[in-house]
């Protein structure tokens, strides 16, 4: 069965520090790897996505993933936090975008001056 | 364009209650999905549609739970006699779907909804 850790529940950063949150998943087979970020009271927002090919993919807002098959892992990173980073974040597994998606608990990132 | 949207976005239901929560996804997307989040979670899978077929529904938490989406559009989520238990966020999202070379679900605002 599909799973997601991420391990971190909670992370505080300052302004203009760099970030990355970690994601570790539990699939068989090449795995299709989300990251989502949900403001309070919002939907989720996909930030970026990793099917195949090179393993380092850019999203929105500056941020960027690695895919690492031998650690199973594809951390979320940001090289400067902005206040408005302030959210929730979600990996996500699937055998594709159109399955049902298996979430991480999320971590929560807060932003201080 | 129009994203997936969600209503109500807020229910109080008292225990016992029935409830439907629906949701309007992006216009043309073939697949529907339906998530409970629960508070200080992360989504976890309830069911879901490709056009009006309801291809996997295993993660309905019990028959109280039943979801249809008849004409391939709107899809429903109905919740009979509501128990506590069922408070939480349902979000919902639909995608392109299989034939399409994109492969992302877009999520709507979800429906919180409390139970007392």
């Amino acid at each position: 069965a599909q799973s997601v850790t991420q391990p971190d529940i909670h992370i505080t950063v300052s302004e203009g520090a760099s970030l990355e949150l970690r994601c570790n998943y539990s699939y068989g087979a090449t795995p299709y790897l989300f990251w989502y970020v949900q403001s309070p009271g919002q939907g989720l927002q996909l930030l970026l996505k990793y099917f195949s090919g090179d393993t380092l993919v850019q999203g929105i807002k500056g941020f960027e993933a690695e895919f690492k098959r031998s650690q199973s892992s594809f951390n979320l990173r940001k090289p400067s936090v902005h206040w408005s980073d302030a959210a929730e974040y979600f990996c996500a597994v699937g055998e594709s975008g159109n399955t049902p998606l298996v979430f991480g608990k999320g971590t929560r990132l807060s932003v201080i001056a | 364009g129009a994203g997936v949207s969600q209503s109500p976005r807020y229910k109080v239901a008292k225990r016992g209650q029935d409830v439907a929560l629906r949701c309007d996804p992006i216009s043309g997307h073939v697949s529907l999905f339906w998530y409970q989040q629960a508070l200080g979670q992360g989504p976890e899978f309830l069911t879901y549609f490709q056009n009006e077929a309801q291809l996997d529904k295993s993660g309905l938490p019990s028959d109280r739970f039943f979801a249809e989406r008849p004409e391939g559009s709107v899809s429903t989520l109905k919740i009979q006699r509501t128990q506590q238990e069922d408070s939480a966020v349902y979000l919902c999202a639909s995608s392109h779907g299989p034939k399409i070379g994109t492969y992302e679900q877009y999520f709507g605002p979800g429906t919180r909804l409390t139970v007392t």
